[in-house]
């Protein structure tokens, strides 16, 4: 069975501009959540969707956003981005929103220049 | 609220040395802890968890760690390191008694091993 998928693998985008991301979860899985990893720290929780509902969000600005489709994949939109966005954005699935048996997707690199 | 602490950002050992990487955590209610490897350019595998029970608990690749609540603790160890676990650690903590499956996740450790 395939595993958590991210596209793209990698990504250059200037000061401004708005990026999404995209995931695909486990089969049967139906919560996604979404994390950003900054060079040199561990990941940091942006958002959870469970059945195409956002279930929890962290402490991110507005410029963030993400939805969940009915096949349960998941888009992340920046907006207006900045040098600081450059991270790596994971994306972790697991079967129902209250569960801790996450399995994470290889990540999208996100550069900002 | 929930938060984690690894000492020391970096851990260098010899293949064939004990791995010892430490991790602290802070928790107002009955903690679920977690021990991350991430490799380069790949996303973080889960090694091993504690949610209840036997508190030394077995994860993959030989790697153990044990849950000492007195000392809110939870540190990985592997008795013979090889040169295939140098990678990126993390620890993680969560809280689902206290309404929260969100993991917390520490700065990180890097293994090195040397031949």
């Amino acid at each position: 069975d395939a595993g958590v998928t991210q596209s793209p693998t990698h990504l250059i985008k200037t000061r401004g501009q708005h990026v999404t991301l995209r995931c695909s979860p486990i089969s049967g899985h139906k919560s996604v959540s979404w994390y950003q990893q900054v060079l040199g720290q561990g990941p940091q929780f942006i958002f959870q969707y469970y059945e195409k509902e956002e279930r929890g969000r962290g402490n991110f600005p507005d410029r963030f956003s993400a939805r969940q489709f009915p096949n349960y994949s998941s888009e992340l939109n920046v907006n207006a981005l900045l040098l600081g966005d450059s991270a790596l954005y994971l994306c972790a699935s697991s079967l129902i929103a209250h569960s801790y048996e996450q399995y994470f997707g290889p990540g999208t690199r996100l550069t900002v220049t | 609220a929930q938060s984690v602490t690894q000492l020391g950002s970096h851990v260098s050992v010899s293949e064939g040395a004990l791995v010892l990487l430490r991790c602290n955590y802070s928790s107002s209610v009955p903690p679920y802890l977690f021990w991350y490897v991430q490799y380069p350019n790949q996303g973080l595998q889960l090694l091993l968890k504690y949610t209840t029970g036997a508190t030394l608990v077995k994860g993959i690749n030989g790697f153990e760690a044990e849950f000492k609540k007195s000392e809110t603790s939870f540190h990985l160890t592997k008795p013979s390191a090889h040169m295939s676990d140098a990678a990126e650690y993390f620890c993680a903590v969560s809280s689902p008694s206290g309404g929260s499956y969100i993991p917390t996740f520490g700065r990180g450790t890097s293994l090195i091993v040397h031949p």
